[in-house]
């Protein structure tokens, strides 16, 4: 098994332009989360999903949009990026939701200019 | 203003030492707790996990200890070693989802 895979693994924006962040899972898991990791901080939820169909905001929602269509898969979006938007990414996934442990991706580092 | 975030607490310890990583939690009825440990350049990793009916757990050279009179929930590792050095993170559950502390970076000397 992979567990949780994060596309891509580094990217460098232009103020204004969009992209697309693809986190899988192939553990049938049916929570999975977005997260935030700006430099010596903590996590900060972005947005997450209960299931297939469903999103639901963090802590941390705005200029951010996210898709679960598919189980396995859950993807975040930045329709114009910002340079505060310039973070470290986590995806996560969990098959109890907030009881039990969450399975972390290895993280896109994102670059805003 | 500053932010306490750039500025994370630092435990240095002697290899071999035993290693004790602290965490206040917010929510009295917080119900499950987590200890991730995270790499440089990587993603967090389970560590230890414990539940409300509980206040103590032990692992492989860890313990978690959980005191539910004063909301604290500490990490406890036992013989210290270089690989040990990250950044360690407790989390508390929020309905369906985890809320993480701010971190404490563990540092071990050879």
């Amino acid at each position: 098994n992979a567990g949780v895979t994060q596309t891509p693994k580094f990217r460098v924006l232009k103020t204004g332009q969009s992209m697309t962040l693809l986190c899988a899972q192939d553990m049938n898991h049916e929570y999975m989360y977005w997260y935030r990791q700006d430099p010596g901080m903590g996590l900060r939820l972005i947005h997450y999903s209960v299931g297939e169909g469903t999103t639901a905001k963090g802590e941390v929602p705005d200029g951010y949009n996210v898709s679960r269509l598919k189980k396995q898969n859950f993807l975040l979006g930045l329709e114009s990026a910002a340079p505060s938007q310039t973070s470290v990414y986590f995806c996560a996934s969990s098959y109890l939701g907030g009881r039990d442990e969450q399975f972390f991706g290895p993280g896109t580092r994102l670059t805003v200019l | 203003g500053e932010s306490v975030g750039l500025h994370l607490p630092t435990l240095s310890v002697q290899e071999g030492d035993n290693s004790i990583i602290n965490c206040a939690y917010s929510n009295s009825a917080s119900d499950y707790f987590i200890w991730y440990k995270q790499e440089s350049g990587k993603g967090p990793q389970f560590i230890i996990d414990i539940r409300s009916n509980m206040d103590k757990r032990q692992g492989q050279r860890v313990t978690v200890l959980l005191n539910k009179t004063v909301k604290h929930l500490s990490l406890q590792i036992a013989a210290t070693q270089p690989g040990d050095s990250a950044v360690y993170f407790c989390a508390e559950r929020n309905g369906n989802k985890l809320v993480f502390g701010a971190g404490t970076i563990l540092r071990v000397k050879s």
